[in-house]
């Protein structure tokens, strides 16, 4: 079956530019949540979802960084005025709430 | 707060060495562990876990064993394959259920020739 799809698979920004990031999860997975993944480093946690309630946000580096998941499937990671310390892989998974967590395939930020 | 320490890389095996990763964890209470993998161009997948002390997870010919003793959740392979060459990530979580954020090390490359 179809896993968690992410798109786009590359951006690149300008810095100060304005991004969004969407995951789509695996259908009906409830719990969905972003990681960012520094290169040369472990994937660290930015925030959570379950349905469309956003439970914890403690991961997001800065209030530039926004999450959001209206109709409990599809999510957006919306990053503001991009700063060159914000490049990374973005990943995206999701899970079934009795299971792992199944992983996207990430989205690379460049802001330069 | 919760953290997991693993070896670092990169480690160049040749075709059917033995291989172990190391991997600790500190963690509050009683983590799930896991060990991801993620080969070339592919996402993280789930390679194996655990649940509770003394548990061991397999998968794929890879083992490993919950030491809460130790502290520790080494991953090992008898015999490694070209296949194999990929990024390892040891984690962990507060349950096992999919529902709690995990936390990882920062990664060990492995390099498998033949």
């Amino acid at each position: 079956g179809a896993g968690v799809s992410q798109s786009p698979r590359y951006k690149v920004a300008k810095r100060g530019q304005d991004v969004a990031l969407r995951c789509d999860p695996i259908s009906g997975h409830v719990s969905l949540f972003w990681y960012q993944q520094a290169l040369g480093q472990g994937p660290e946690f930015l925030t959570y979802f379950q349905n469309e309630a956003q439970l914890d946000k403690s991961g997001l580096p800065s209030d530039r960084f926004f999450a959001e998941r209206p109709e409990g499937s599809v999510s957006t990671l919306k990053i503001q005025r991009t700063q060159q310390e914000d490049s990374a892989v973005y990943l995206c998974a999701s899970s079934s709430g009795f299971d792992t967590q199944y992983f996207g395939p990430g989205t690379r930020l460049t802001v330069l | 707060g919760n953290s997991v320490t693993q070896m670092e890389g990169p480690v160049t095996l040749s075709e059917e060495a033995f291989l172990t990763i190391n991997c600790t964890y500190t963690a509050t209470g009683y983590p799930s562990l896991f060990w991801y993998v993620q080969y070339p161009g592919e996402g993280l997948q789930l390679l194996l876990k655990a649940t509770k002390a003394d548990d061991k997870g397999s998968n794929k010919g890879f083992e490993a064993t919950y030491r809460k003793e130790t502290t520790s959740f080494h991953l090992e392979k008898g015999s490694v394959q070209v296949s194999d060459s990929a990024v390892y990530f040891c984690a962990l979580s507060d349950t096992d259920s999919g529902n709690t954020p995990l936390v990882f090390g920062k990664g060990t490359r492995l390099s498998v020739i033949a």
